[in-house]
């Protein structure tokens, strides 16, 4: 089966930092560009970060560049967000997503169950 | 950065009427890299369209994309009672890849 685990989630005070994991199975997980997205309660998707199939792109939302860190392990078959200057407006679920690129792209097809992340003193 | 702009913001519909759902792109849209999501309460989002007008995976034919540029549309030919949710649409063609604010489709 298909899957994506997220964990990592909990409280942590402002300032403070976190580092999210994203667990896959069932796939070629190296020959899949990722992502975080992030919905704060009650409102919208927001996306985060992409990290190409081998960490050769990189991108960031202007709302998280310079505090979060995205990054993967091909050989575990894992994904990271590490969330560095944590501010009460980073409190959200944060999912992780695949995107098949090949000479086309095909969206975020798997998405995880999502990990609650909130930040409060 | 691409604004998208979802309209309604709420729909009010019955069970078996058409549900016409639009997302207008502050740019074009690149390669017509533009997918459709559902949301139900309490769970992830799933990919329905992509490609402004390719099915996904398992997706029920009565989920129709189109437009092109920076107009799009999704279409329910009819609804279901599990197609009451919020749906979203994506541009992911230029970083940031951004997303629209919504639309709620809900039972009348």
């Amino acid at each position: 089966e298909v899957q994506l685990v997220e964990s990592g989630g909990g409280l942590v005070k402002p300032g403070g930092s976190l580092r999210l994991s994203c667990a896959a199975s069932g796939f070629t997980f190296s020959s899949y560009s990722m992502n975080w997205v992030r919905q704060a309660p009650g409102k919208g998707l927001e996306w985060v970060s992409s990290i190409s199939s081998s960490s050769s792109y990189i991108y960031y939302a202007d709302s998280v560049k310079g505090r979060f860190t995205i990054s993967r392990d091909n050989a575990k078959n894992s994904l990271y967000l590490q969330m560095n200057s944590l501010r009460a407006e980073d409190t959200a679920v944060y999912y992780c997503a695949r995107e098949r690129i090949t000479m086309t792209r095909y969206a975020f097809d798997i998405w995880g169950q999502g990990t609650m992340v909130t930040v409060s003193s | 950065e691409i604004v998208l702009t979802q309209s309604p913001g709420t729909l009010s519909l019955s069970p078996g009427e058409r549900a016409t759902l639009s997302c207008r792109a502050s740019q074009s849209v690149s390669s017509s890299y533009l997918a459709w999501y559902q949301q139900k309460p309490g769970q992830a989002p799933r990919l329905l369209i992509y490609g402004a007008s390719s099915r996904a995976t398992g997706i029920p034919d009565r989920f129709s994309g189109s437009g092109s540029g920076t107009d799009f549309t999704l279409t329910i030919s009819r609804l279901e009672p599990e197609d009451f949710a919020v749906y979203y649409c994506q541009q992911y063609g230029s970083s940031p890849f951004t997303f629209g604010g919504g639309t709620k489709v809900e039972i009348k």
